[in-house]
Order: structure tokens, then C-alpha cells, then sequence
């Protein structure tokens, strides 16, 4: 069985900079692409980017183009984001996900686990 | 990009059946069979209920059904029970190869 474990909680000040992990266990971490959702208090799920660990193609939402770093380290099974110039706005909370990138009886295109989340809040 | 276009809140009685849709265009929704759907407790991850438009992973209850006509998908649940008491999301793929939520969905069993 899948699973992902997500670093803990961070509190930032706005400017800085977050970084996340996100291991995977229980399967080959290249058979999946790991999504990045993030959410906001009381809001919904918002799709941030993904990576491919197989050869670190990364690929993001529009409205994060150029603060957004999504990696994946094939060594450790594990995928990072780190998102800059942190704002009040960009306080959520944040999940991994796992994708396989095609279709068949028991998949397609979706995300079928997730990490735990990370909180992080952004205040000065 | 917008995010897909979902219902804010949907109550129903125990027994009932709701259909939650979730309206998007032909970049996403339209043009491709990749739609999924989500159940969310609060303080909780995710949870996959739907995948394909209408296939459910194991086990899931059949309760749960989809469906997608043109731009639009939907989610039904049949015999509404308390557990069901939740957040809904739908997902698509889209043309630019990027994944797009929907609003999201407050289900109240009365």
C-alpha cells in the first residue's frame, strides 16, 4: 500500500521562503508523478503543480509560475516544494498526492493517495 | 485558470439521492474522460470516490455513481446516509496537461 509522509508544520514570515517533503513508501516511487495541492482555511483544494521523479519535469499551475519549485529525489523517494516570496495569502494547508499518468481498469489521471498535509501558516 | 464551477452546499434527508455537478469547458471536462471526485472530512486528506467520470475504486460504496455530459460531470449519491456528510471535489485534466479542482461541494444530511 501507498503511503506518503509529509514534513511537519512551519510558521514563516512574509518574504521568506517554505520547503516541504513528501516520501513515498510501499511502491516504486517512478511509477507515479506527486501532485501538489494546497488549502487554505475554510476554503477548497487548490492544484499547485506536479514532478515526474523520473527525469524531474515539473510542471505548474499558472498562478504559481516563478515562485514555485516542485522536485523529486529519486534517492530518497521523496518529492519537495518550496514556494517563495511567501505572502498571508499562501497560509494552507498543504498535500501531496500520488498520480499514475495514464489510464486503466484502476486508474486514470487521478490521485488516488495522499500525504497527511502540512500546515503552514505565513504571519508576521 | 478558473477552477471548475461546483455547488456551494447540497442537503438532502437520509434515504434521499443528490447530485452534485461540476461544470467546466471543452479544455477540460469537454475534451477528456479524466475526471475524478473527492471526499473530504473536515481535518482530513482526500479521499478518491470516483474515478474515469464513473468507476470506483475498491471499496468504495455503489452508492456512489458518475456521470459527464458535455462539459459537465456529476456525482450522485443514492440513499443518503450521515457518514456521507462531507466536502465533494471534482477534478479534471486539462488541455495543458495541468489538473483543475472544483469549487467544492458542502453535503448536509438533514
Amino acid at each position: 500500500e501507498v503511503q506518503l509522509v509529509q514534513s511537519g508544520a512551519e510558521v514563516k514570515r512574509p518574504g521568506t521562503s517554505m520547503k516541504i517533503s513528501c516520501r513515498l513508501s510501499g511502491s516504486p516511487f517512478s511509477d507515479f508523478y506527486i501532485h501538489w495541492v494546497r488549502q487554505a482555511p475554510g476554503k477548497g483544494l487548490e492544484w499547485m503543480g506536479r514532478v515526474d521523479p523520473d527525469d524531474g519535469e515539473a510542471l505548474y499551475a499558472d498562478d504559481f509560475q516563478g515562485r514555485l519549485t516542485i522536485a523529486a529525489d529519486m534517492s530518497t523517494d521523496t518529492a519537495y516544494i518550496e514556494l517563495y516570496s511567501l505572502r498571508s495569502d499562501d497560509t494552507a494547508v498543504y498535500y501531496c498526492a500520488t498520480e499514475k499518468p495514464y489510464c486503466s481498469s484502476t486508474t486514470c489521471y487521478d490521485f488516488k493517495s495522499w500525504g497527511q498535509g502540512t500546515h503552514v501558516s505565513v504571519s508576521s | 485558470q478558473s477552477a471548475l464551477t461546483q455547488p456551494a452546499s447540497i442537503s438532502g434527508s437520509p434515504g434521499q439521492s443528490i447530485t452534485i455537478s461540476c461544470s467546466g469547458t471543452s479544455s477540460d471536462i469537454g475534451n477528456y474522460n479524466y475526471v475524478s471526485w473527492y471526499q473530504q472530512y473536515p481535518g482530513e486528506a482526500p479521499k478518491l470516490i470516483i474515478f474515469n467520470v464513473s468507476k470506483r475504486p475498491p471499496g468504495i460504496s455503489d452508492r456512489f455513481s458518475g456521470s459527464k455530459s458535455g462539459n459537465t460531470a456529476s456525482l450522485t449519491i443514492s440513499g443518503l446516509q450521515s457518514e456521507d456528510e462531507a466536502d465533494y471535489y471534482c477534478a479534471s485534466y486539462t488541455r495543458k496537461l495541468t489538473r483543475l479542482f472544483g469549487g467544492g461541494t458542502k453535503v448536509t444530511v438533514l
